[in-house]
């Protein structure tokens, strides 16, 4: 399917255990991003990249890794899963350059329970 | 640091009329833009329209339009003759580089019939 696709979709867990969530787009946007959405806060970037090989920490970073070694695809692990994580998470990813702004196309989200 | 403010939580309004929603933003970019999403309870973030720091014009897309007073720093979408549709989640966000987007913390529109 052609989009911005994470999955899971609902993920529930437990506190140390270690989470990945996946996205994936299918556009070759150069850019992609994480962000977590809680009450009262709006939506946070945790983590965004630019290209390829290219990642680098956004607001809210603690606790979170990523890679991104395809263009395609950029996961989010929680290496050691906290209570503070529940969370809804979107991805989403934008074009490099060639118009006057590049909108982000987001993910469907993934809602993220941790016990 | 770059900072969007949504002063109002909710906002009410009935059908096929306007509604103002606010947004006041901080940074010390010269260039810089502004963007509004609509989450509606589904969850989806949907763009809705795009502010550019030197567009002389406010913007427009379709119903909505971008009430942009610069020296004032405030970025405030206006819908005009509101759906139910229309109601959901409204965030402001100002894009800080790299395209990274800084956003409020949301104006949630009910519409009544």
């Amino acid at each position: 399917d052609a989009g911005i696709t994470q999955s899971p979709r609902y993920k529930i867990t437990e506190t140390g255990r270690q989470v990945t969530l996946m996205c994936h787009q299918t556009w070759s946007h150069s850019y992609m991003f994480w962000y977590r959405q809680d009450l009262g806060h709006g939506l946070r970037l945790i983590y965004y990249s630019a290209a390829a090989d290219i990642t680098d920490k956004g607001e809210v970073p603690d606790g979170y890794v990523v890679s991104r070694s395809k263009t395609e695809n950029f996961p989010l692990t929680l290496e050691s899963a906290t209570r503070s994580q529940t969370s809804v998470y979107f991805c989403a990813s934008s074009e490099s350059g060639g118009s006057s702004y590049n909108e982000q196309f987001f993910g469907p989200g993934t809602r993220l329970t941790v016990l | 640091a770059q900072k969007i403010t949504q002063t109002q939580p909710g906002m009410f309004v009935q059908e096929k009329e306007a509604v103002t929603l606010d947004c006041t933003y901080d940074t010390s970019d010269q260039s810089y833009g502004l963007f509004w999403y609509k989450q509606p309870s589904s969850g989806e973030m949907i763009f809705l329209i795009y502010q550019g720091s030197y567009d002389e014009q406010n913007a427009t897309e379709g119903r909505y339009s971008l009430n942009f007073q610069k020296a004032r720093k405030s970025a405030n979408l206006v819908i005009s003759a509101s759906q139910l549709g229309d109601s959901a989640m409204y965030f402001c966000a100002i894009e800080t580089g790299f395209q990274k987007l800084v956003f409020g913390t949301g104006t949630r529109l009910l519409v009544s019939p």
